[in-house]
């Protein structure tokens, strides 16, 4: 089935590390398509955070990072900072769909 | 800097259609694609459609086909979304979005809210 699943939620304490998985299937992530990050905040449009499963764009901080194995992608954060709460969205190409799929998105809470 | 700025909120009733606009600026319009994504309130990002930088060529998400037509004018480089027989599951925000072929959506619009109610 062409969908990227995400854990709906993810909370840590200022500082501390959270990893936000993405799991795909043959068709998206497990046929070699990259995987995108973005970070949306409330009411705002999302930013690209992590572009082809690992690099960073200008701007974004280093703690930051992104790894891809096999039908699965992750993006670490390292040193979570209050400014992180935000909605988290994985995006792979769809080779059934023909298509870029979302993942259902991942709530960071800064505790 | 790149923009993207989108047209205003929309309230049209069901049945109706709508056509949302892109202006970008900041880049060479037609050395980029644009995609258009939407997104309902609490859900997902959904990706509908999008029109090549180079040849203008369209594709669209099989659920949208046959109701949505994206197009351009390069000569105001903006783009357009529209969308028809609008029924209340289509209100949502729609996004327009720059992508170098098929990387990254790496600039985004402020997004355009459509109500569909009677």
């Amino acid at each position: 089935q062409s969908v990227l699943t995400q854990t709906p939620s993810v909370s840590g304490a200022r500082g501390q590390r959270v990893t936000i998985s993405c799991t795909g299937s043959r068709s998206n992530i497990g046929a070699g398509y990259d995987v995108h990050w973005y970070q949306q905040l409330p009411g705002t449009a999302p930013k690209l955070v992590i572009y082809g499963n690992t690099d960073r764009p200008s701007g974004v901080p280093d703690r930051f990072s992104g790894s891809k194995s096999g039908t699965s992608a992750s993006l670490a954060i390292t040193g979570l900072q209050v400014e992180d709460e935000a909605e988290y969205y994985c995006q792979s190409y769809d080779n059934i769909l023909s298509g870029w799929l979302f993942g259902g998105g991942t709530k960071v809470t800064v505790l | 800097q790149v923009q993207l700025v989108q047209s205003g909120a929309e309230l049209k009733t069901p049945g109706a259609s709508v056509k949302v606009s892109c202006k970008a600026t900041g880049y060479t319009f037609d050395s980029k694609s644009i995609h258009w994504v939407r997104q309902a309130p609490g859900q997902r990002l959904e990706w509908v459609g999008w029109i090549h930088g180079g040849n203008g060529d369209t594709k669209y998400s099989h659920k949208f086909q046959g109701r949505v037509t994206i197009a351009r004018d390069t000569s105001a480089t903006t783009s357009y979304l529209e969308l028809s027989s609008l029924r209340s599951e289509d209100t949502a925000f729609y996004y327009c979005a720059r992508a170098a072929g098929t990387g990254p959506f790496d600039s985004w619009g402020q997004g355009t809210l459509v109500t569909v109610s009677s």
